[in-house]
């Protein structure tokens, strides 16, 4: 079935610093999520990519979708406190199906 | 505008004692529903999705089992529970086909 891979696993950065963080596929995407989770809160929906080569923007970050590389990436530009969190992909493990999967998860720390 | 609900936020229940989890939606109808658990460092685990009333399918074999009673309720439920079930537990909708899929607040459950 569908594998999520998340890199990396955790990332340290200083506030104002741009950061780009990856999901891949083990098999073809047929679209993803993006999600922002707070330790011990619910995920946050930031975009939903549907089509190869779409890319996404709100506010500060922007998602992209490489079907071909069955990869996402997701920028944050200008990183702030309040970027901190935990970024979760998520896609459908096969095309048309309901069965949603998910990465592990990445880890971002934003240093005032 | 749609909702979801999941109650309770905590919770804590010693070895063998039964499990009840509630998941409601409101706003919108025959969603698909989904029965998650996190782990640290293990990512969010699909236990259970739903895609209708009475349909439900089983992702992990464990000591779990879902309900969907009605058409925007999704329970999950334990007969014994055992220390290894203590996680965090997230319900979440999407729409029929691919749409944007919302989480709940999640449940964090210690088993002792």
């Amino acid at each position: 079935s569908q594998e999520l891979e998340q890199s990396p696993q955790s990332l340290i950065v200083q506030e104002g610093k741009n950061l780009t963080i990856n999901c891949t596929s083990s098999k073809t995407l047929y679209g993803l999520y993006w999600y922002k989770q707070k330790y011990g809160e619910g995920l946050i929906f930031l975009m939903m990519l549907q089509k190869g080569g779409e890319e996404k923007s709100h506010e500060k970050i922007t998602a992209k979708l490489d079907e071909k590389k069955q990869q996402s990436s997701l920028h944050i530009t200008a990183s702030q406190p309040s970027h901190a969190g935990i970024y979760l992909c998520g896609a459908p493990s096969e095309g048309g199906s309901e069965k949603l999967v998910f990465g592990k998860g990445m880890k971002l720390t934003v240093n005032p | 505008s749609q909702t979801i609900h999941q109650w309770p936020a905590t919770l804590v229940q010693p070895v063998g004692s039964p499990l009840s989890l509630e998941c409601t939606v409101e706003g919108t109808s025959n969603p698909n529903l989904y029965w998650y658990r996190q782990a640290a460092g293990r990512g969010l685990q699909l236990l259970f999705y739903s895609v209708g009333i009475g349909q439900i399918s089983s992702e992990v074999p464990q000591n779990l089992s879902a309900s969907r009673p009605q058409d925007r309720q999704f329970i999950l439920s334990s007969k014994k529970l055992l220390l290894s079930d203590s996680g965090f537990y997230l319900c979440a909708w999407s729409g029929q086909g691919w749409t944007e899929a919302f989480f709940g607040q999640g449940t964090r459950l210690t088993v002792v």
